[in-house]
């Protein structure tokens, strides 16, 4: 079972350019959500949405963009990275709370991609 | 809000040790609370939880009882193993909204 899929694992990026994280997700999960882990400080919620189609902002969501053009993927995008996005990046995605299934708020994450701006 | 504390590590322990990482929590309403176990170079998984006071979660070893009346949810497992060295997360949700996270416990066990 494939579950939460993110690409790329590692990049390498110079102060000022762009990329894109993918995650995608199997499961026909309603919620999908971006967060980065730094040490110390736990894991952090950037954006996350409740369906395709909608976004919305988290704990720390400047700098980043996001969309939900498809239900199984949630794209993370930097249009100009910076030193301070250094970080590990996970997706994770869970099932509605209100699909009628018992959701007690469980996260199913990636394995998370590794970023460095330099 | 929501908020959850966690002891700090790192936790070092040779095996067979008990361990305990301690989680204390504050929340609006009445959360689920989980602890999740992330291993060295992957993502987050789930290793138990509880839903409402006096619940006990268990999985792989590893027990959490939900007390209410000391806001807690301390991870403990009996004889730990090389195996279980990993970074442990506490967390909780209430009415199944977005989880909040402790910022986590290293735990190494040695030989």
């Amino acid at each position: 079972n494939a579950g939460v899929t993110q690409t790329p694992k590692f990049r390498v990026l110079k102060t000022g350019q762009s990329m894109t994280l993918l995650c995608a997700q199997d499961m026909n999960h309603e919620y999908m959500y971006w967060y980065r882990q730094d040490p110390g400080m736990g894991l952090r919620l950037i954006h996350y949405s409740v369906g395709e189609g909608t976004t919305a902002k988290g704990e720390v969501p400047d700098g980043y963009n996001v969309s939900r053009l498809k239900k199984q993927n949630f794209l993370l995008g930097l249009e100009s990275a910076a030193p301070s996005q250094t970080s590990v990046y996970f997706c994770a995605s869970s099932p509605s709370p209100y699909d009628g299934i018992l959701n007690t708020g469980e996260l199913f994450f990636g394995e998370g991609s590794r970023l460095t701006v330099l | 809000g929501n908020s959850v504390t966690q002891m700090e590590g790192p936790v070092t322990l040779s095996e067979e040790a008990f361990l305990t990482i301690n989680c204390t929590y504050t929340a609006t309403g009445y959360p689920s609370l989980f602890w999740y176990v992330q291993y060295p170079g992957e993502g987050l998984q789930l290793l138990l939880k509880a839903t409402k006071a006096d619940d006990k979660g268990s999985n792989k070893g590893f027990e959490a009882t939900y007390r209410k009346e000391t806001t807690s949810f301390h991870l403990e497992k009996g004889s730990v193993q090389v195996s279980d060295s990993a970074v442990y997360f506490c967390a909780l949700s209430v009415a199944g909204s977005k989880l909040t996270f402790g910022t986590g416990t290293r735990l190494q066990v040695t030989l």
